[in-house]
């Protein structure tokens, strides 16, 4: 069963407006931590936010902010005041078990395109 | 800042050859991983590495591959004998909390 879900193979926004991309998730373990990545078309993965499944906040990191909806199981990556420079695909990905030491578990990803 | 670093960035090799990618994680991390992510595809889980030994691995990791940390520092994945489809980028990974990815060597067999 797909642990991970991310829907949007592909999201345009236009430069300044704010994008949101969604992920949902599968598990029944009570802790665990999701994290998102940026991939640039140069293939390294950068570490962009992470929210532990205990956190009563949602994760902010500058621009970018995680809505976490529990109930709903979904770790939406909301992007504001979208730059050319985040145009990449967007990686979902979940930790079972919010310790240090488990595996993470990517979704598909997203390829978002920012328009001037 | 702290970086996990790798080498090579590219490794081109032929089929049946053995390799070894290297990575160096982040100095205070105890936890390291390797991932690969085959291109187009989303990134896979290959192996974990705590405490000098193997903690999980998935069921790519078959007896091709192996790790180890030959020292204090360095982090490596053998591959012994490639295959066409091993062809990939390949992800080191540590971590305390959160986990911070390496550049990623991209491995093509021919």
């Amino acid at each position: 069963a797909q642990k991970i879900t991310q829907t949007q193979p592909g999201m345009f926004v236009q430069e300044k407006e704010a994008v949101t991309l969604d992920c949902t998730y599968d598990t029944s373990d009570q802790s665990y931590g999701l994290f998102w990545y940026k991939q640039p078309s140069s293939g390294e993965m950068i570490f962009l936010i992470y929210q532990g499944s205990y956190d009563e906040q949602n994760a902010t990191e500058g621009r970018y902010s995680l809505n976490f909806q529990k109930a709903r199981k979904s770790a939406n990556l909301v992007i504001s005041a979208s730059q050319l420079g985040d145009s990449a695909m967007y990686f979902c990905a979940m930790r079972e078990e919010e310790t240090s030491g488990s595996r993470l578990t990517f979704g598909e990803g997203t390829q978002l395109t920012v328009n001037p | 800042e702290p970086e996990v670093t790798q080498t090579p960035s590219h490794q081109v090799t032929q089929m049946g050859q053995e390799v070894i990618l290297r990575c160096v994680p982040i100095s205070n991390h105890l936890y390291f991983y390797w991932y690969r992510q085959i291109l187009g595809q989303k990134v896979e889980f290959l192996v974990s590495f705590y405490n000098n030994e193997i903690s999980e691995k998935s069921e790519i990791f078959d007896d091709q591959f192996s790790v180890e940390r030959p020292d204090g520092s360095n982090f490596t994945l053998k591959i012994r004998s490639t295959k066409l489809e091993d062809s990939a980028m390949y992800f080191c990974a540590s971590n305390s909390a959160e986990q911070y990815f390496g550049p990623g060597t991209r491995l093509t067999v021919t």
